[in-house]
Parts: structure tokens; C-alpha cells; sequence
């Protein structure tokens, strides 16, 4: 069973930093693009960053570029979002969720940044 | 950016009648391969997001086939015959064709 695990989300003061963890299981990881996609509170769907199952090719959103950067670990089947300067509008639940077509979702980790 | 247009916001459906779902895109969905990345996702209250409908009118694994997905280059339907109550949630068109991938803002299913 497919299985993405989010966690290292919490409470955080508008211009500091936190990193995000996928833990991934039940497939080959290494085979698959994986992406990170978050939900405002009480909104809708927002792709953040996609990453190749390779780290060759990687985007971003431009509400994030610059301030965000994905990466993975495929020896340890994660998937990472770190997340700098962080601003209020920032604050919603971050979801990992597999390629194609985002057909595997984690529980989601919730991100709050506020003073 | 490509913009998803969904309608309605809201649906009220009567259990055991149909209900239908519309997403208009921006821009045409079709690659040249011939395949249409439109994508359909259901987000029950309280849980994650699940794929639906995939390439728009591909059922995923495990979804009954009371769904089905259709449309053309710029315009997609959802349609769910038979409405149970297990389909209670939020509906999102997404395009997967180019980046940034992109989201309707959603239509909401309630039951009657």
C-alpha cells in the first residue's frame, strides 16, 4: 500500500524557516516525480514544487521561488520542502503527493506563521 | 498560467439522482500525443484529497464507476450517476499539462 507520511509542520514567526519531511512507502520512490501542494485554510488546491524522480528537473511556484527549495532523498524514501523567509500568507496545510497525476496524497502537515 | 473555471460552486443532490460537474480551461488540455491532461480529485471533509478521473475520462484505481469524465480541448465534465451519500465533499479539475499545475477552486457536493 502506498503510503506518504508529512511531518516537521508547526507554529512559526513570520521570516523564519522550517523544513518539511515526506516519508514515503510501499512503492519505488526513486521511479516517481514528487510534488508539494498546499491548502490555505478553508481554500482551495495550490501546486507549490514539483521534483523529478531524479532531482533533475525541479519547479516552483512563483508565490514561492526564492524562498522554498524541494529536494529528496531517495536512499531514505523522502521528500523535503524547506521553507525560508516565511510569510503569513504562507500558513496552510502541505500536502506530498505523487506523480502522475498526484494519485497518492500524505495526511498533510499544517504550517502556521504568525507572530 | 492556465485557469481552471469551475461550475457550479455548490450542488445539492437527492441520493440515487445524478449530478454533474463542469471545469473550463483557459487553454487547450490536449497535448500532441493526443492525451488531455485534466484531471478530476474529491476531498471528503476532513480527509486529503483522492485522483478520480485521470486524463480526463481514465477512472482510477478503486473509484467506482459511477464516475465518469468527459469533455473536449477547453471544456470537462465530471459526472457521478446514482449519488450516495460517501460522496459528500469537495470536487477539483486540475491540469496537469504544463507548469504551474493548476486547480478549479471547486464545487461542492452536499446531499439533499
Amino acid at each position: 500500500e502506498v503510503q506518504l507520511v508529512e511531518s516537521g509542520g508547526g507554529l512559526v514567526q513570520p521570516g523564519r524557516s522550517l523544513k518539511l519531511s515526506c516519508l514515503a512507502s510501499g512503492f519505488t520512490f526513486s521511479n516517481y516525480g514528487m510534488n508539494w501542494i498546499r491548502q490555505a485554510p478553508g481554500k482551495g488546491l495550490e501546486w507549490v514544487a514539483s521534483i523529478s524522480s531524479s532531482s533533475s528537473y525541479i519547479y516552483y511556484a512563483d508565490t514561492v521561488k526564492g524562498r522554498f527549495t524541494i529536494s529528496r532523498d531517495n536512499a531514505k524514501n523522502t521528500l523535503y520542502l524547506q521553507m525560508t523567509s516565511l510569510r503569513s500568507e504562507d500558513t496552510a496545510l502541505y500536502y506530498c503527493a505523487r506523480r502522475p497525476g498526484y494519485n497518492s496524497w500524505g495526511q498533510g502537515t499544517l504550517v502556521t506563521v504568525s507572530s | 498560467d492556465i485557469v481552471m473555471t469551475q461550475a457550479p460552486l455548490s450542488v445539492s443532490v437527492t441520493p440515487g439522482e445524478s449530478a454533474s460537474i463542469s471545469c473550463r480551461s483557459s487553454k487547450s488540455l490536449l497535448h500532441s500525443n493526443g492525451i488531455t491532461y485534466v484531471y478530476w480529485y474529491l476531498q471528503k471533509p476532513g480527509k486529503s484529497p483522492q485522483l478520480l478521473i485521470y486524463r480526463m475520462s481514465n477512472l482510477a484505481s478503486g473509484v467506482p464507476d459511477r464516475f465518469s469524465g468527459s469533455g473536449s480541448e477547453t471544456d470537462f465534465t465530471l459526472k457521478i450517476s446514482r449519488v450516495e451519500a460517501e460522496d459528500v465533499g469537495i470536487y477539483y479539475c486540475g491540469q496537469l499539462l504544463e507548469n504551474p499545475d493548476t486547480f478549479g477552486a471547486g464545487t461542492k457536493l452536499e446531499l439533499k
